[in-house]
């Protein structure tokens, strides 16, 4: 079974902090993806990678950044928390062998 | 980068009666494009998924079109069902690792 694990379900955080979202895959996936999910705004892009030390920014990267020093995780970091950044964060990640994408249980982060 | 949208939003529809729901791309290299469910609490999981070199691909009772002139495509679920409900999400991938989703349907079936 394909499993992509990301550390947290929720998270509540102060406005002004730096937060670590983290994300394990374990099927020895090339990309993996971040996406943040609101309500009318469906799964919008944040920023992806398709190898170590390799990132692409996506639709939305401005707050945040990310980091992939190992194949198997991909992180994504909010440098300075702000309220608009309360979302539903969903990790994916892709094999081009076979195209689908496998999403994380997400996490839903609260910035207070 | 590409810009998926997909419409309607919401749709309702009485058990037995078919959906569907439509997506446009912009960019015409796009070439791969799945469709994901997303059930209450749970991560989106791929239900169909068709390329660029393929007009129409049928799963039972789940089928997906696609017009490369028009740049859009389609899911069409038939004699739907009260489990058919979720949030579906059509994708556009350009094949250079990028993926890009659609806002979203939410489809509710009525018993």
């Amino acid at each position: 079974d394909v499993k992509v694990t990301q550390s947290s379900r929720y998270l509540v955080k102060r406005t002004g902090e730096k937060v670590f979202l983290e994300c394990v895959q374990d099927m020895d996936h090339e990309n993996m993806f971040w996406y943040r999910q609101d309500p009318g705004l469906g799964l919008r892009l944040i920023y992806f990678s398709y190898d170590v030390k390799m990132k692409e920014k996506g639709d939305i990267p401005e707050g945040y950044s990310v980091s992939r020093e190992k194949k198997e995780r991909f992180s994504l970091i909010l440098e300075s928390a702000s309220t608009n950044q309360t979302s539903m964060y969903l990790c994916a990640s892709l094999s081009w062998k076979n195209t689908e994408a496998f999403f994380g249980q997400g996490t839903r982060l609260t910035v207070v | 980068g590409e810009n998926v949208e997909q419409h309607p939003s919401t749709l309702s529809v009485q058990e037995g009666d078919s959906a569907v729901i439509k997506c446009t791309y912009s960019d015409s290299a796009s070439n791969y494009f799945p469709w994901y469910k997303q059930e209450l609490g749970k991560r989106p999981q791929l239900i169909i998924d068709i390329r660029s070199n393929v007009g129409e691909k049928k799963d039972q009772r789940i089928a997906v079109t696609l017009n490369k002139t028009a740049k859009h495509f389609s899911l069409h679920i038939t004699e739907t069902q009260p489990e058919d409900s979720a949030v579906y999400f059509c994708a556009a991938s350009l094949g250079n690792n990028d993926m890009r989703f659609g806002a979203g349907t939410r489809l509710t079936v009525k018993p």
